[in-house]
């Protein structure tokens, strides 16, 4: 298995605000991140895929300046909404990258940010 | 065509029923499938792999069907515990990580 922790877990801010949620790989290291969010009732949807040290993949209609991701190193990675609004109101997860032969995915425990 | 689609359910079914669930993927190069569970406002968690030849643990057996592109969930004796959402997982192409995530099939155990 894997273990992975997010913080915070639950955070609500006034529209306009950044909020920055932070995403660890606490046993192994990963070189590899993937962002998601899930809009209630649907499905996660992957954001961006980011690689240590390097500029982060954005999936076509993700604002690139406005989800700013930071993998800083193979433990870290960070992922900042800037000035937040209504509409990203949203359960989003990270999911660090660890090699199996299953191909199986580990996430985080996801931060539900919630726009007023 | 949905990447990947489910029926969204609710599936309502009694303690002790066998229940069904399938879905479709659209990519024909994908190479790995999972079912995950997702718990309300929790993460997903791996339910299982899914292999070309099926395979069983304990009340649960998926199976896949490449031909028609797709795969399957069935969970024998449901629990009340079974109740959840059921999520379709396929990777996006050989040699990628990317993974394309299904709706969700919700289940409802019903004591």
């Amino acid at each position: 298995g894997a273990v992975v922790s997010q913080h915070p877990s639950w955070v609500i801010c006034k529209s306009g605000t950044s909020v920055k949620i932070e995403c660890r790989s606490l046993d192994f290291q990963a070189t590899t991140m993937f962002w998601y969010r899930q809009f209630p009732k649907q499905s996660l949807m992957l954001m961006a895929t980011s690689n240590e040290g390097s500029k982060a993949t954005y999936e076509q209609g993700v604002e690139k300046d406005k989800f700013l991701i930071n993998h800083a190193s193979l433990t870290l990675s960070t992922l900042t909404v800037t000035s937040a609004h209504p509409e990203d109101s949203s359960f989003y997860i990270c999911s660090p990258l660890k090699t199996s032969e299953t191909g199986e995915q580990y996430f985080g425990p996801g931060t539900r940010l919630t726009v007023t | 065509r949905k990447e990947v689609e489910q029926d969204p359910g609710p599936f309502n079914v009694p303690e002790g029923a066998t229940v069904a669930f399938n879905c479709t993927y659209s990519n024909s190069a994908s190479q790995s499938f999972f079912w995950y569970r997702q718990d309300c406002r929790k993460e997903p968690k791996l339910l299982m792999s899914v292999y070309s030849s099926g395979n069983e643990d304990g009340r649960f057996t998926a199976q896949l069907n490449r031909a028609s592109q797709y795969i399957s969930l069935l969970i024998r004796d449901s629990k009340l515990s079974d109740s959840a959402t059921y999520l379709c997982v396929v990777n996006w192409g050989s040699g990628t990580y990317k993974y394309i995530f299904g709706t969700g099939t919700r289940l409802k155990v019903l004591a």
